[in-house]
């Protein structure tokens, strides 16, 4: 079956550093989200994309954040100067359609220091 | 706005007997409601979604969510529990209007212990 991939599974940063994280959507989705958890808090939204543009942001979503879909298969998160307050895992998710089921890749925690 | 409501934050049942997971809702509009399940330093996976039709949907591996539309409810369920069934459980929901947030709100989630 199959999957949104997400790289890295890890990443550690200095605090005031630009970190970009990945995702490879399924294939044939055409819907693209970031979420994010903080360790112990429920999972929030962020931001989701289509047709090459943003098409909804929350709140947490300010100017510090970027997503981009460089080519026909990655969609990035990008965090230009982060903050502590960043560390969190954080979920790319596609779907198929607006109303289909999103499916998550296994997160990318962001640790940072 | 819309929000789900988890009470528990963790429910333990022995293995075998049925287990129910709560979920209550709000949206503005008529809902779209989804569960998904969080294995340890894994993501989210599907289970189950009510769109619109029969108030019972099934999922996957054996669960089920009733859809109470008076209560505002959205109850996962399954008949018999496994011990492999025990993760973290999120009730998620959306508005179905075109107008409305397409993005997922999230509960809080529920541990579920099925105990041998």
């Amino acid at each position: 079956e199959p999957e949104v991939t997400q790289t890295p599974s890890h990443q550690v940063t200095q605090m005031g550093q630009e970190v970009i994280l990945r995702c490879v959507p399924i294939s044939n989705h055409l819907y693209f989200y970031w979420y994010r958890q903080i360790l112990g808090q429920k999972v929030e939204f962020l931001v989701s994309f289509y047709n090459n543009e943003i098409s909804e942001k929350s709140e947490i979503f300010d100017d510090q954040f970027s997503v981009e879909r460089p080519d026909g298969s990655n969609f990035t998160l990008k965090i230009r100067s982060t903050k502590l307050e960043d560390s969190a895992m954080y979920f790319c998710a596609s779907s198929r359609t607006r109303d289909q089921p999103q499916h998550f890749g296994d997160g990318t925690r962001l640790s940072i220091l | 706005a819309q929000s789900v409501a988890q009470p528990e934050d963790q429910v333990n049942v022995a293995e075998g007997n049925p287990l129910t997971v709560k979920c209550t809702y709000s949206v503005s509009g008529n809902p779209y409601l989804f569960w998904y399940v969080q294995y340890p330093n894994r993501g989210l996976q599907f289970l189950l979604k009510y769109i619109t039709g029969d108030n019972l949907v099934k999922g996957s591996y054996g669960f089920e969510a009733e859809f109470n539309k008076s209560q505002t409810s959205f109850h996962l369920k399954k008949p018999s529990a496994l011990v492999s069934d025990s993760a973290l459980y999120f009730c998620a929901v959306r508005d179905s209007m075109d107008t409305g947030r397409r993005a997922l709100t999230f509960g809080s989630g529920t541990r579920l212990q099925v105990q041998p």
